[in-house]
């Protein structure tokens, strides 16, 4: 039973759509991120929201918009995809935002945008 | 500005023998670090953590060891298996809401 799960796994699409993927956690956990891994391998974090409420922005363009509906899922939707989003896209959770709480990562979203 | 450095992108090692992975970082705000493993096609997965009190930490096969002076900390497996094989990302974050920071990862091969 996976703890956190996101779908799709790849996806190719073209620029200037819209794509969104999904990330649920059945942890229990209060906490969860959105991680971005680009082509030289760099991962960098991107948002997180601890019980629904975004607390962590990273400077992402505004066509980023993550969405949590509730404290298991945090939902990631991008606007007007350009090449430059093709990475792969992590969501973690974490027992709570501080220091020392193990964070737990999906197997990640591959999106390849041509 | 890359705040973690891990500077080694690859690494060998024969089973049996001391695997030695090195991470440097320039941020002193950071005061907890963290190891992760990923292996292809898999998300990063927790091996091992140590907080800047401490100078060292053990957990079975794997130690991390903390120079805060030199604002560097390693890695140690022992004895390496084949089965450690994976990319291997250093980790760091500040007090306050946890926003890890990682380095490029070192790629150790274990060879039987």
């Amino acid at each position: 039973d996976t703890a956190v799960s996101q779908t799709p796994k790849y996806l190719v699409t073209q620029m200037g759509n819209d794509k969104s993927i999904k990330c649920e956690q059945n942890l229990g956990h209060d906490t969860m991120y959105w991680y971005k891994q680009d082509s030289k391998k760099f991962l960098k974090i991107m948002f997180s929201y601890n019980n629904k409420e975004l607390i962590i922005n990273e400077t992402v363009p505004n066509r980023f918009s993550p969405k949590s509906p509730d404290k298991a899922h945090l939902n990631l939707h991008i606007n007007s995809l350009e090449l430059g989003d093709s990475a792969v896209y992590f969501c973690a959770s974490s027992q709570n935002a501080g220091a020392g709480n193990t964070i737990y990562f999906g197997e990640g979203s591959w999106l390849t945008v041509v | 500005d890359q705040q973690v450095k891990q500077n080694s992108p690859s690494l060998s090692v024969q089973e049996g023998r001391i695997s030695i992975l090195n991470c440097d970082y320039t941020n002193s705000m950071f005061d907890y670090f963290l190891w992760y493993k990923k292996y292809p096609a898999e998300g990063p997965t927790f091996l091992i953590s140590i907080s800047s009190i401490k100078d060292k930490n053990e957990d079975g096969r794997f130690t991390v060891f903390l120079n805060k002076s030199a604002k560097h900390l390693s890695l140690h497996i022992v004895p390496s298996q084949p089965g450690d094989s994976a990319v291997y990302f250093c980790a760091a974050t500040d007090t306050g809401f946890q926003k890890l920071v990682f380095g490029t990862g070192t790629r150790l091969l274990v060879s039987p």
